[in-house]
């Protein structure tokens, strides 16, 4: 099984900073089959970024994301209001298609 | 509109079992996999079972190996769970998502349903 870790698990931020977000694969994630998503309070997850760097139909450009192999990079060049929500990677590279534990990316 | 409806949660006694259903509409049903996820109260997300669209193949998490059966029928436009042996820590919110790309699967979950409780209590 894949287990899969994410940093920092809260990143407090301001409106218009940068977010780094990491994802880190106990193994090498074939295919680079790495997706991220976005959840908010109450509300099922939104797909933000598959194949590890392509972005889904109607995400901002904002959100970017990038790496290969075991290390995985989501990046929300300027944040918005409406970004401060928890961000999930998940890989798919191997069943079990496990997701990270999150990172919550409040306001500081 | 592209969507999936679950039904079938409640509340069931530890060992008792329950069938879950994702109706999907607005989409080529048969071209699509489609995957079961929970999240427990407070907690993180947990993939549990995948099926590609012609059903043909199955994919399960070790935590609910031997105890669930994905299935679907694509005359209904339909996925079910069967969930047997249920634990306390099968307590949780299950969603039913739809991958993002027909016939290619493990591209990501791009409609999501609303989920249905499942409740675990003597």
């Amino acid at each position: 099984e894949i287990v899969l870790t994410q940093s920092p698990g809260t990143l407090s931020l301001s409106p218009g900073e940068r977010a780094t977000l990491s994802c880190r694969a106990s193994q090498s994630v074939s295919n680079n089959y790495l997706v991220w998503y976005q959840q908010k309070p109450g509300q099922a997850p939104r797909l933000l970024i598959y194949d590890a760097s392509s972005r889904a139909t109607g995400i901002p450009d904002r959100f970017s994301g990038s790496g290969s192999g075991t290390d995985f990079t989501l990046t929300i060049s300027r944040l918005e209001p409406e970004d401060f929500a928890v961000y999930y990677c998940q890989q798919y590279g191997g069943s079990p298609f496990t997701f990270g534990p999150g990172t919550k990316v409040d306001i500081k | 509109e592209v969507q999936v409806v679950e039904s079938g949660g409640g509340l069931v006694q530890p060992g008792g079992s329950l069938r879950l259903s994702c109706a999907a509409s607005g989409f080529n049903f048969d071209s699509y996999a489609i995957n079961w996820v929970r999240q427990a109260p407070g907690k993180g997300l947990e993939w549990i079972s995948a099926i590609t669209n012609s059903g043909g193949t199955t994919y399960y998490a070790d935590s609910v190996k031997g105890r669930f059966t994905i299935s679907r029928d694509n005359s209904k436009n339909t996925v079910y769970l069967q969930m047997n042996s249920l634990r306390a820590e099968d307590t949780a919110i299950y969603y039913c998502a739809k991958e993002q790309i027909a016939i290619r699967p493990r591209s990501g979950n791009d409609c999501w349903g609303q989920g249905t409780p499942v409740t675990v209590s003597s």
